[in-house]
């Protein structure tokens, strides 16, 4: 079955720098990942995904770019803010499937 | 449109019991999908219901069980509940997974066995 590795478990920015997460998947078959972003008692929120035809998308802050012969993608967050920490969580999957493969989730704090 | 609903809230059983949890789809939506949360684990897939049918079981022992009606809300079952049974427990939704992926979680059922 599919699998995912997320990198870093924690990563602490301070306020205005980047962050980037990184992931890999196994099963060359998954074309679609998306991201998201889970605040302390919340709900996980869908934030950005990319599919397997497109190498990368962007919406505002935040970017996600997909390199399918080495199988992995990453979330870049720019001029990060306090707001933006949460734990993020990537995600594999397959159409048809009905599920999906998480990444263990990284922890990201911004610093004021 | 409503988001993802998911009753009750919050539980707490005692080992050997057992539990019914309900999740209401996005109107529309005709399939829901199950996850448990644990810190430990992260987000692990139970199973997922389409047009009242499992089509994906995740790892999970026999005890886990779920079913799915004609308006597409789903309901899962735990039975002889174990303390490792504690967890966050989300149902996601989605359109139509032939066409597409996209999953809009519940706000979960905490679930603490004592």
């Amino acid at each position: 079955g599919e699998n995912v590795e997320q990198h870093p478990s924690t990563l602490s920015v301070q306020e205005g720098d980047s962050a980037v997460i990184k992931c890999t998947y196994s099963d060359s078959a998954s074309n679609y990942f998306p991201w998201y972003k889970q605040e302390l008692g919340k709900r996980p929120q869908l934030i950005i995904d990319i599919r397997s035809n497109v190498g990368e998308k962007k919406d505002q802050r935040i970017a996600v770019t997909l390199n399918k012969t080495a199988k992995h993608f990453s979330l870049h967050i720019t001029e990060t803010q306090p707001e933006d920490s949460a734990v993020y969580f990537c995600a594999a999957s397959k159409t048809n499937a009905g599920k999906s493969t998480f990444g263990d989730g990284t922890t990201l704090t911004v610093k004021p | 449109k409503a988001g993802v609903t998911q009753t009750p809230r919050y539980l707490i059983k005692t080992r050997g019991q057992q539990v019914t949890l309900s999740c209401s789809p996005i109107s529309g939506h005709r399939s829901v999908s199950w996850y448990q949360q644990t810190p430990g684990q992260g987000l692990q897939f139970l199973f997922e219901y389409f047009s009242e049918t499992q089509r994906n079981k995740g790892n999970f022992p026999g005890r886990f069980s779920g079913r799915q009606f004609s308006n597409s809300r789903s309901e899962m079952n735990v039975s002889t509940l174990e303390l490792g049974d504690s967890a966050l427990y989300l149902c996601a939704s989605s359109p139509d997974p032939n066409i597409h992926n996209e999953q809009f979680f519940g706000p979960g059922t905490r679930l603490t066995v004592l």
